[in-house]
């Protein structure tokens, strides 16, 4: 069946520099993405969101990017923070209306 | 902390036991979910309720039987699960279950002895 992937399963950034986590997913179809933060003992947290009608986004410290020819999703954290080390996931909106389909998640771990 | 709440925080049973997760949510949320996650695996869906009724139940064996009491309110049922039940049990919540956000709760930890 078709999934949501990740590229690397761990993420060492310094503190202060930016981060950038990628997914890449491959059902075409697909017309919602949206990005989690898990900490540890913690459910995951919303992000930020983007439909496919745009291919950037911008929140607090964190931009969103699509690419749908290639079928990529990234985020970007700017000024990686001690507090952003966390498991980070995107998702998709599954083949069933409600359904979100989770990529294997990045460990993000921010060095002093 | 979260708009989700989900009790009890942690909950360790043994296999003939029977045992009921809750979840609460006051945004007025219309979609409510419950996922299991293993450790250092992604949220897996199991089921999905839309205005109160079921609307996906992702092939989870009978030994987990949810319920909507209310639009405020999500259980889970537990009855005989078995040592690989155990795992995170997270709830979320969604404005009516279209493409938007879904919001999680902390989870319970349950540990099946």
């Amino acid at each position: 069946g078709e999934s949501v992937g990740l590229h690397l399963p761990t993420l060492s950034v310094q503190e202060g520099d930016n981060s950038i986590i990628n997914c890449a997913y491959s059902n075409s179809a697909s017309d919602y993405f949206i990005w989690y933060k898990q900490e540890s003992g913690k459910g995951p947290q919303f992000i930020i969101d983007i439909r496919s009608n745009m291919d950037k986004r911008q929140g607090q410290r964190v931009t969103v990017l699509l690419n749908k020819t290639v079928k990529h999703l990234s985020l970007q954290i700017a000024a990686t923070q001690p507090g952003d080390s966390a498991v980070y996931f995107c998702a998709e909106n599954g083949d069933s209306w409600g359904k979100l389909q989770f990529g294997a998640g990045t460990q993000v771990v921010v060095t002093p | 902390d979260t708009e989700v709440t989900q009790t009890p925080k942690h909950l360790v049973m043994g296999m003939t036991n029977k045992k009921s997760l809750k979840c609460e949510q006051h945004m007025g949320h219309r979609a409510m979910y419950w996922y299991k996650q293993k450790a250092k695996k992604p949220p897996e869906l199991m089921f999905v309720y839309s205005y109160e009724k079921l609307s996906i139940n992702e092939s989870v064996p009978s030994r987990f039987s949810p319920e909507c009491p209310n639009s405020s309110l999500l259980n889970l049922h537990l009855h005989a699960l078995q040592p690989e039940d155990s795992a995170l049990y997270l709830c979320a919540s969604s404005q009516d279950g279209g493409n938007q956000p879904q919001h999680f709760g902390d989870g319970t930890r349950l540990s099946i002895l």
